[in-house]
């Protein structure tokens, strides 16, 4: 079975742009949880989506959006770049059953720089 | 809200010496309870996890974790490391009342030496 795959994995914007990031979770898996890992702050979670529904948000601003389409796959935004957006951005995904304790598959990430 | 806590930030081991990482964690509500390792330059891989049941659990490669409930900790122990086990480690808790959210400690840099 594949895993949660994640493109691209390598990106370069500047200040004021903005960005999209991609994830396909792992086949029959319909969670996909978003995090962004830095130096500084260490994991920190972003949103959860389950059947294209957000049911979970983590402290970031709005500038940080995401979306589930109807084959589970996710897309994440960032808008109106900053400096400190620059990080691993990454995508887990979950079987998201009764008792499974939200056990989550991570992809490679996406190493976000901003100049 | 859940809260974890590695408790130390960078454990230096030779190697087939043991070796034992630190968890506690914080919580109002039941947890489940993972350890993640990463590799340099890529994602998270699950080590091992804590859903219900026996309070002892353990990964495939020789990693065991123990559950205790009145302590509030999941350390992770390895009784003989290899070079191939230099990574960070990361202790993870996930609240019943939480949809798709891990709360992440720190992190723990293991650095195996010869």
């Amino acid at each position: 079975k594949a895993g949660v795959t994640q493109t691209p994995r390598y990106l370069i914007k500047t200040r004021g742009q903005q960005v999209t990031l991609s994830c396909s979770p792992i086949s029959g898996h319909r969670s996909v949880s978003w995090y962004q890992q830095t130096p500084g702050q260490g994991l920190q979670f972003l949103f959860e989506y389950f059947s294209e529904t957000q049911r979970n948000k983590g402290n970031f601003p709005g500038r940080f959006s995401g979306r589930q389409f109807s084959n589970s796959r996710s897309e994440m935004n960032v808008s109106t770049l900053e400096l400190g957006d620059s990080a691993l951005y990454l995508c887990a995904s979950s079987l998201a059953v009764e008792g499974w304790g939200n056990e989550q598959f991570f992809g490679p990430g996406t190493r976000l720089t901003v100049l | 809200a859940q809260s974890v806590t590695q408790l130390d930030s960078q454990v230096p081991v030779f190697e087939e010496a043991p070796v034992e990482l630190r968890c506690n964690y914080s919580s109002s509500v039941s947890v489940y309870l993972f350890w993640y390792v990463q590799y340099p330059n890529q994602g998270l891989q699950l080590l091992l996890k804590y859903l219900s049941g026996s309070t002892l659990v353990e990964s495939i490669n020789g990693f065991e974790a123990e559950f205790n409930k009145s302590q509030t900790s999941f350390h992770l122990r390895k009784p003989s490391v290899h070079i191939s086990d230099t990574a960070e480690y990361f202790c993870a808790v996930s609240g019943t009342d939480s949809w798709g959210k891990l709360q992440f400690g720190a992190g723990t840099q293991v650095v195996v030496t010869p």
